[in-house]
């Protein structure tokens, strides 16, 4: 039971390049998010998943896209990536809805645009 | 809206107590706390849910003043363990979505 795992753990991208983040939980969770942690700001959400097929905007949303590929994936893909994007990325995922229910973490993709 | 936390920053004795708090402008559903240490990635604690359920770690305690909106992590006896930094997560609807506070950290020194 491995529980949320991510995809890369570090990642060096230079300005204007893109990539995709790789999420997925074997705990058969419906929902899945992606937050970014940027020093002194707490966790802010980009997106997340209340269930397989369904994606919603957070709080971030801006230059992410996002796909639930089924129950256990959901990825975060950067078409352009700027370095204000520099961040650690947080994939979790609960039972439905979230405002009831724990949260489970992965253990975060550092992130550095140049 | 996002969530207010209050202290930024607290240091302790093993063995003292302290109380982090949150608060929030608008009406709460719930309110969640995680404990974050340096490098990893957090983990849960506690929710506090409108009306008086909880969920949560026994040996964890936290109370919910919804007329307040205001939530508070209690940590007695501290021991080195609890160092970290703390984040509560508020909803204000049945959902999904949660809006983190910007963190409190706690340095528990022997």
């Amino acid at each position: 039971n491995a529980g949320v795992t991510q995809t890369p753990k570090f990642q060096v991208l230079k300005t204007g390049q893109s990539m995709t983040l790789q999420c997925a939980q074997d705990m058969n969770h419906n929902s899945m998010y992606w937050y970014r942690q940027d020093p002194g700001m707490g966790l802010r959400l980009i997106y997340y998943s209340a269930s397989e097929g369904t994606t919603d905007k957070g709080e971030v949303p801006n230059g992410y896209n996002v796909s639930r590929l089924n129950k256990r994936e959901f990825s975060l893909r950067l078409e352009s990536a700027a370095p204000s994007q520099t961040s650690v990325y947080f994939c979790a995922s609960s039972d439905s809805p979230g405002a009831r229910n724990e949260q489970f973490f992965g253990p975060g993709t550092r992130l550095t645009v140049l | 809206q996002q969530p207010v936390q209050s202290p930024q920053a607290v240091i302790l004795r093993e063995g003292e107590d302290a109380v982090i708090n949150c608060s929030s402008s608008k009406a709460l559903y719930s309110v969640h706390w995680y404990r974050q240490k340096h490098g990893e990635a957090p983990v849960f604690l506690m929710i506090l849910l409108k009306g008086g359920e909880q969920k949560g770690h026994e040996k964890i305690s936290a109370s919910f003043n919804e007329k307040k909106q205001q939530s508070s992590l209690y940590l007695t006896a501290s021991q080195l363990s609890y160092s970290g930094t703390y984040f509560c997560g508020t909803a204000m609807e049945y959902g999904n979505k949660l809006v983190f506070g910007a963190g409190t950290i706690l340095r528990v020194k022997s």
